[in-house]
């Protein structure tokens, strides 16, 4: 059981190229999310999504594009990168309950994105 | 808007201190508060879950405790070791939403 995998580690992007952040699970959540983590703001939430081909936006959606293909996978697109997108990205997974995060979260280890 | 506070931004402590990390929250229709832990350039790792009907939860040396009506949850580590340094956030679950929103975190140094 490998929980909630993210690929790459790191990355280093010019501005204006585009690239996809790749987020898999395997403990069968249909809620998955993704968030970013920057210096002195916390984790922010960026897009979730409660299934297969349902994804909404977070707190912060600008600049980024989610799908929701498969119960797995859930990859964040960045479609013309910009330094502000400098930051750590997570993924999470977890169960829900109606219209709330039922039970604890399970995040990944983590891709660390550098936008010069 | 719900926003969390933790409180201090970072601690020091000497090795087998009990220590006690604090985090308050606005809104108090929250449906669970969790407990994290992040080591440096990692990810973040579980530690407790409380449910809004919880007052709380223990996992080893570890215990998290909620008071809703107040707005504060504390995360209470006994005999602290050097491996406890990390930073704690603290995440609440506001019900009918499916955002956490985080604290800052706390820092928390454990000195040999």
């Amino acid at each position: 059981n490998a929980g909630v995998t993210q690929t790459p580690k790191f990355q280093v992007l010019k501005t204006g190229q585009s690239m996809t952040l790749q987020c898999a699970q395997d403990m069968n959540h249909e809620y998955m999310s993704w968030y970013r983590q920057d210096p002195g703001m916390g984790l922010r939430l960026i897009h979730y999504s409660v299934g297969a081909g349902i994804t909404d936006q977070g707190e912060v959606p600008n600049g980024y594009n989610v799908s929701r293909s498969t119960t797995e996978d859930f990859p964040l697109r960045l479609l013309s990168a910009a330094p502000s997108q400098t930051s750590v990205y997570f993924c999470a997974s977890g169960v829900t309950s109606g219209s709330t995060l039922y039970n604890e979260q399970f995040f990944g280890p983590g891709t660390r994105l550098t936008v010069l | 808007k719900q926003e969390v506070t933790q409180i201090p931004a970072a601690l020091s402590v000497p090795e087998g201190e009990n220590l006690v990390l604090n985090c308050s929250f606005t809104d108090s229709a929250i449906y669970n508060l969790q407990w994290f832990r992040q080591d440096p350039g990692k990810g973040l790792t579980s530690l407790l879950l409380i449910q809004s009907s919880q007052r709380e939860q223990t996992s080893g040396r570890l215990n998290a405790s909620l008071d809703k009506s107040s707005g504060r949850s504390t995360l209470y580590i006994a005999a602290s070791q050097p491996g406890d340094s990390a930073t704690y956030l603290c995440a609440v679950n506001v019900a009918g939403s499916y955002q956490l929103t985080f604290g800052k975190g706390t820092k928390l140094s454990v000195i040999p």
